[in-house]
């Protein structure tokens, strides 16, 4: 089983509607929550970065950790096409040690 | 890119033959990073750099040497390349360890 599970997709939306994006882990020891955007050849890019339980919103981008659940999410509200990208969520629980869901590709079409 | 090169961005090289990818930074952070990305492995991390001459292993670090002798420049050497090796590397930088930003990547072929 891996640490980091994420559903790879594929996921197509229309245009403003809501998506989310859900990643389960099983190591109780990460304690640092990312979101990465991925366009096609290109790096990473963070979106959200969170330490505790609850809710963090930046704009049309909300990221949620259940730490009793071991379960986070990415919300994105009036989704747009220039969303349509790979989003990779990870989870660190050092300094140095970051482990990666293997992404979801989401496409909004217009 | 968060002030990170890499170099080659592309390279098709032949087994057996040794590699040497470049990553290069102008933000003057003390960590760096070597991950792969593999299709259904998302990234993984191979080595990582603390300081000058400071480096330690990763999850897949076999086949991998790592080298930093000044703080902007990161390198990852292939030993010998073998077809698993065949991926997309990226560089990342931290400044403290929590948030990693991450550089165009390098497309290695290995035939």
């Amino acid at each position: 089983q891996k640490e980091v599970e994420q559903d790879p997709g594929p996921l197509s939306v229309p245009e403003g509607a809501i998506v989310s994006l859900n990643c389960t882990y099983s190591n109780s020891a990460f304690q640092y929550f990312m979101w990465y955007r991925q366009y096609s050849r290109k790096g990473p890019e963070l979106l959200m970065y969170t330490y505790s339980s609850g809710n963090k919103e930046d704009g049309r981008f909300t990221a949620q950790v259940d730490k009793s659940s071991k379960y986070i999410s990415l919300f994105i509200r009036d989704s747009q096409p220039s969303d349509s990208a790979t989003y990779l969520c990870a989870m660190l629980y050092n300094n140095n040690d970051m482990r990666f869901g293997a992404g979801t590709r989401l496409t909004v079409k217009p | 890119d968060a002030g990170i090169t890499q170099s080659p961005r592309h390279k098709v090289t032949e087994t057996g033959t040794p590699v040497t990818l470049r990553c290069h930074q102008t933000e003057n952070h003390r960590y760096m990073y070597w991950y792969r990305q593999d299709p259904g492995h998302g990234l993984r991390l191979i080595h990582y750099s603390y300081g000058v001459k400071d480096t330690d292993k990763g999850e897949v670090s076999d086949g991998y040497s790592v080298s930093r002798s000044k703080t902007e420049d990161f390198l990852l050497t292939l030993e010998s390349a073998t077809s698993s090796q065949t991926s997309v590397y990226f560089c990342a930088i931290s400044r403290g360890g929590e948030t990693q930003y991450f550089g165009p990547g390098t497309r290695l072929l290995v035939l």
